[in-house]
């Protein structure tokens, strides 16, 4: 059972901006980074933000990030079929001693 | 580039043993964190373990620890995930991932990701 709490589903049209939610506590978000990752169907997780708000090169602008206490969000925009896939939120736990994933979003683009 | 590539997943019935191995290259391996994550069928990621640079710490997720054992050969630029007492809820895509934070633990950042072994654990 994830500590980090997703949404397991979202869904926008293309073009549409959407957002993921991901609320933890104070052993993880309240006090670490959040990473989002993204797993299209078939493929190895990729860092999509990584310190909350950063984008690694290669990534579109359409992706964004924040962080709010213990909440983080990833907003997509400009909606593309291609984006079709899981994201996870991430953060380091405290008591863990390790990385906890939230359980993961599905994005339909219908 | 910075590449990672997981072997020796399989089909293993309850109770067997399985070693994954991780071969790194593209990066001097001796300077960086490794973790292991697995992907459950229909479920979502769950992070597994990770291991020092140096070797000189490891840590494992409850649902793993005194059954799995996470090692690595920097002169082989390898890291090792040693499954025993193997159960069917271990049946997922193993992945190992680089900690990018050389010689310090950058949380929960993981960059990049290998394409992942499967473990099939059923009788």
């Amino acid at each position: 059972q994830s500590v980090l709490t997703q949404p397991p589903s979202a869904s926008g049209t293309p073009g549409q901006r959407v957002t993921i939610s991901c609320s933890g506590g104070s052993s993880n978000i309240g006090s670490n980074n959040v990473y989002w990752y993204q797993q299209l169907p078939g493929t190895a997780p990729k860092l999509l933000i990584y310190k909350n708000t950063q984008r690694p090169s290669g990534v579109p602008d359409r992706f964004s990030g924040s962080k709010s206490g213990t909440s983080a969000s990833l907003a997509i925009s400009g909606l593309r079929s291609e984006d079709e896939a899981d994201y996870y939120c991430a953060a380091w736990d405290d008591s863990l001693s390790g990385p906890m994933f939230g359980g993961g979003t599905y994005l339909t683009v219908l | 580039q910075v590449q990672l590539v997981e072997s020796g997943g399989g089909v293993v019935q309850p109770g067997g043993s399985l070693r994954l191995s991780c071969a790194a290259s593209g990066f001097i391996f001796s300077n960086y964190v490794m973790h292991w994550v697995r992907k459950v069928p229909g479920k979502g990621l769950e992070w597994v373990a990770f291991m020092r640079y140096d070797g000189s710490d490891r840590y494992y997720a409850d649902s793993v620890k005194g059954r799995f054992t996470i090692s690595r050969d920097n002169s082989k630029n390898t890291l090792y995930l040693q499954m025993n007492s193997l159960r069917p809820e271990d049946t997922a895509v193993y992945y190992c991932a680089k900690d990018p934070a050389m010689k310090g633990s950058g949380g929960a950042w993981l960059d990049p990701w290998g394409q992942g072994t499967l473990v099939i654990v059923s009788s």
